[in-house]
C-alpha cells in the first residue's frame, strides 16, 4: 500500500449509469490529482486540488465531476460516459508548499470498462 | 503541451545487463522525476533531480540531467526480472505561482528484463 487508496479497482458500467470512484489519502498531503491513462497515449492530468480548492481543470468533459469534501479524500463522479472513456483512472497525491523533492503518491488506479 | 518523451518506447534486455532509457523535454523545469509502473497498476516514484543538479544516485538507479539540451536519462544497473515494468518521466515546470506543480508525463519506456 502506499498510502492513497482508491475504490474501486475495477468497474464496468453502462453509458447511461451514474457511478463515483473514491480516492482517500493518509499521508497528510494538502494537494490531489486525477489523472487517466488510456493505452498508447500519456497519462493526462484531469483535475487537481489544493487544499480543497480545486485549481485545474484540463478541459474535461462535464460527464467527469470531481468533488474535494476534505484535503484527504477525492471523488470522481460519473455519468453518460461513453466507450472512450474506457481507461484506468490514477488518484495521486502530493505536498505542497513544503519540504522540496518530493514526487507524487499515487494509488493503484481504477480500471474502467464502459460498454 | 510540454510533455516529457521516452526513448526508446520499449527495451528487451538479459538479467544482469544494464537498461539506459532518455527522456527530453521542452521547456524551463523546476525538477525532474522518474516512474515506474507495474502492468495495469499504480505510478510509483523512483527518484527526483532538481534542474540544479546534474547526477543523482539512489541504490542501483543513476540519473542524469542536462538542462542545455532538455534532456535526462535513466540508467539501471544489473537489472533484475523484478525490473521488468514501464518506466516514465515527468516534467515539473516552474510554477506560475506557489509552490505547487503539475507533472506532465511522456508515453513510457516498456522495459523487459528476461531470467
Amino acid at each position: 500500500e502506499t498510502g492513497v487508496t482508491q475504490t474501486p479497482r475495477h468497474l464496468v458500467m453502462g453509458m447511461t449509469n451514474k457511478k463515483s470512484l473514491k480516492c482517500e489519502q493518509h499521508l497528510g498531503h494538502n494537494a490531489m490529482y486525477w489523472y487517466k491513462q488510456s493505452a498508447k497515449k500519456p497519462l493526462e492530468l484531469m483535475f487537481v486540488y489544493n487544499f480543497k480548492e480545486q485549481t485545474e481543470n484540463n478541459s474535461v468533459p462535464s460527464r467527469f465531476s470531481p468533488e474535494c469534501p476534505n484535503s484527504s479524500h477525492l471523488f470522481l463522479h460519473l455519468h453518460t460516459l461513453q466507450p472512450e472513456d474506457s481507461a484506468l483512472y490514477l488518484c495521486a497525491s502530493s505536498q505542497v508548499g513544503g519540504r522540496r523533492g518530493q514526487g507524487y503518491t499515487f494509488g493503484s488506479g481504477t480500471r474502467l470498462t464502459v460498454v | 503541451s510540454q510533455q516529457g518523451e521516452e526513448d526508446p518506447q520499449a527495451l528487451s534486455i538479459q538479467e544482469g545487463e544494464n537498461a539506459t532509457m532518455n527522456c527530453s523535454y521542452k521547456t524551463s523545469i523546476n525538477n525532474l522525476q522518474w516512474y515506474r509502473q507495474n502492468s495495469g497498476r499504480g505510478l510509483v516514484h523512483l527518484i527526483l533531480i532538481r534542474s540544479n543538479e546534474r547526477e543523482k544516485h539512489s541504490g542501483r538507479l543513476r540519473v542524469t540531467l542536462d538542462t542545455s539540451k532538455k534532456s535526462s536519462s535513466l540508467l539501471i544497473t544489473a537489472s533484475r526480472a523484478a525490473d521488468t515494468a514501464s518506466y516514465f518521466c515527468a516534467d515539473a515546470p516552474r510554477p506560475k505561482g506557489g509552490s505547487n506543480y503539475k507533472l506532465t508525463f511522456g508515453k513510457g519506456t516498456l522495459l523487459t528484463v528476461n531470467p
